[in-house]
């Protein structure tokens, strides 16, 4: 079957870094997204990596191993409207989009 | 419009109803899909179009579940015989281009279902 794997809940302190892990088992691989989604709201896209290696945008990164099936998203500096839950979603075979149960951080002043 | 849009944005109904769903896209997205989402859950994979046919409705639960996009812009998807379990937000998204492509999927605020 096919798999996402976050962790449920992370904590982290304003103006430090947090790492968020994914962990990824599919059938086929065609991309791998990162969405934050504040409560009550929307999914709305961070980064995108298709090819392995890091993606910097700004205070988020986003890193991919296609080998290890596995991707991070880097939050630097925390505001405490980084409080979100943070979604990993893989394309497959199928390029249908394939969604972990998402992340929830709490940023704590 | 700006973004996508779905109404209505809160529907409460009694077990056995039938609601409606609408999702408006951003012109020129040719993909829609719709998701539901629980508590705590990421986005759950309900039917995707491109244009006006449904490509993929391998995530519709069960014959209870229908959605029509018959202009190939603006979406319904239509629940008969609502059971409490269907309560969920229900996610409507878009992107430029379909399955095969570069996805980056847009979306909606979502409408709230909650059956009694």
């Amino acid at each position: 079957g096919q798999n996402i794997d976050q962790p449920t809940e992370m904590t982290a302190t304003e103006g430090a870094i947090v790492q968020i892990n994914c962990t990824y088992q599919t059938s086929g691989f065609n991309g791998l997204f990162w969405y934050q989604q504040h409560a009550g709201e929307a999914p709305t896209f961070l980064s995108y990596n298709v090819l392995d290696g890091l993606e910097e945008k700004g205070r988020f990164s986003s890193f991919l191993s296609r080998s290890k099936g596995y991707s991070y998203l880097l939050l630097k500096e925390l505001q405490m409207k980084d409080s979100a839950s943070y979604l990993c979603a893989v394309t497959d075979s199928n390029y249908q989009l394939i969604w972990g149960a998402g992340t929830k951080l709490i940023i704590k002043p | 419009g700006a973004g996508v849009s779905q109404t209505p944005s809160n529907k409460v109904t009694e077990k056995g109803k039938y609601v409606e769903l609408r999702c408006d896209p951003i012109s020129g997205h040719t993909a829609l899909y719709w998701y539901r989402q629980s508590l705590g859950q990421g986005p759950e994979f309900l039917i995707y179009f491109q244009g006006t046919g449904a490509a993929d409705d391998s995530g519709l639960p069960n014959d209870r579940f229908f959605a029509v996009r018959p202009e190939g812009s603006v979406s319904t998807l239509k629940i008969q015989r609502t059971e409490r379990g269907d309560s969920a937000v229900y996610l409507c998204a878009s992107s430029l281009g379909g399955q095969g492509t570069y996805n980056e999927q847009f979306f909606g605020p979502g409408t709230r279902l909650t059956v009694l």
